[in-house]
């Protein structure tokens, strides 16, 4: 009963670091998103993973990328993190079927760059 | 490209109140659209979709919406709060032709007064 898996909670970097924030769903999902949320902005789509082999820029891709691994997992990198990409991060999936495109989402990654 | 607009960024509504938080959205092809909520420190969850039929969609917690596709709006209803129904509201859109990629707006603040 897992459903959308995110790693980590937390975490903080200094300006300059990498990492990588993994995401992983069980559910079969064909699509899968990576969305930030900021006070008054909403979620904005960073980038998001149509299905298994595909990935295409969002609304906000720049500082990013990401790596569709596999039908389950769906993972995003800053390669060089800065003050302006903390935020908190969702991950997401959905099926493409016409009668079920809703999205279901992780916790989210609460993320500082300092 | 479809997008979605919420006029208001905090509804404050006195308990037992009836309320609307509006939503527009905007696309040059048919929509399938969505509200989801967003409990404090949680991730999102679908309160209601709008997929094709009767525009008139109710979900879970005793929340409508009514799909109005002259005036391109899918408000949301509910006829009497309460306390738990204190969260934010996001409103989103994902084209018909291109299922894969779900576009939020910015979010509405429920806020409820005792």
């Amino acid at each position: 009963n897992a459903g959308v898996t995110q790693t980590p909670k937390f975490q903080v970097l200094k300006t300059g670091q990498s990492m990588t924030l993994q995401c992983a769903q069980d559910m079969n999902h064909n699509s899968m998103y990576w969305y930030r949320q900021d006070p008054g902005m909403g979620l904005r789509l960073i980038y998001y993973s149509a299905s298994e082999g595909t990935t295409d820029k969002g609304e906000v891709p720049n500082g990013y990328n990401v790596s569709r691994l596999n039908k389950r997992e769906f993972s995003l990198r800053l390669e060089s993190a800065a003050p302006s990409q903390t935020s908190v991060y969702f991950c997401a999936s959905s099926e493409r079927a016409a009668m079920n495109t809703e999205a279901f989402f992780g916790q989210g990654t609460r993320l500082t760059v300092v | 490209a479809q997008s979605v607009t919420q006029l208001d960024s905090q509804v404050p509504v006195f308990e037992e109140a009836p309320v609307e938080l509006r939503c527009n959205y905007s696309s040059s092809v048919s929509v399938y659209l969505f509200w989801y909520v967003q409990y404090p420190n949680q991730g999102l969850q679908l309160l209601l979709k709008y997929l094709s039929g009767s525009t008139l969609v109710k979900g879970i917690n005793g929340f409508e919406a009514e799909f109005n596709k002259s005036q391109t709006s899918f408000h949301l209803r509910k006829p009497s709060v309460h306390i738990s129904d204190t969260a934010e509201y996001f409103c989103a859109v994902s084209e018909v032709s291109s299922a894969s990629k779900i576009i939020f707006g910015s979010g509405t603040r429920l806020s409820i007064r005792p």
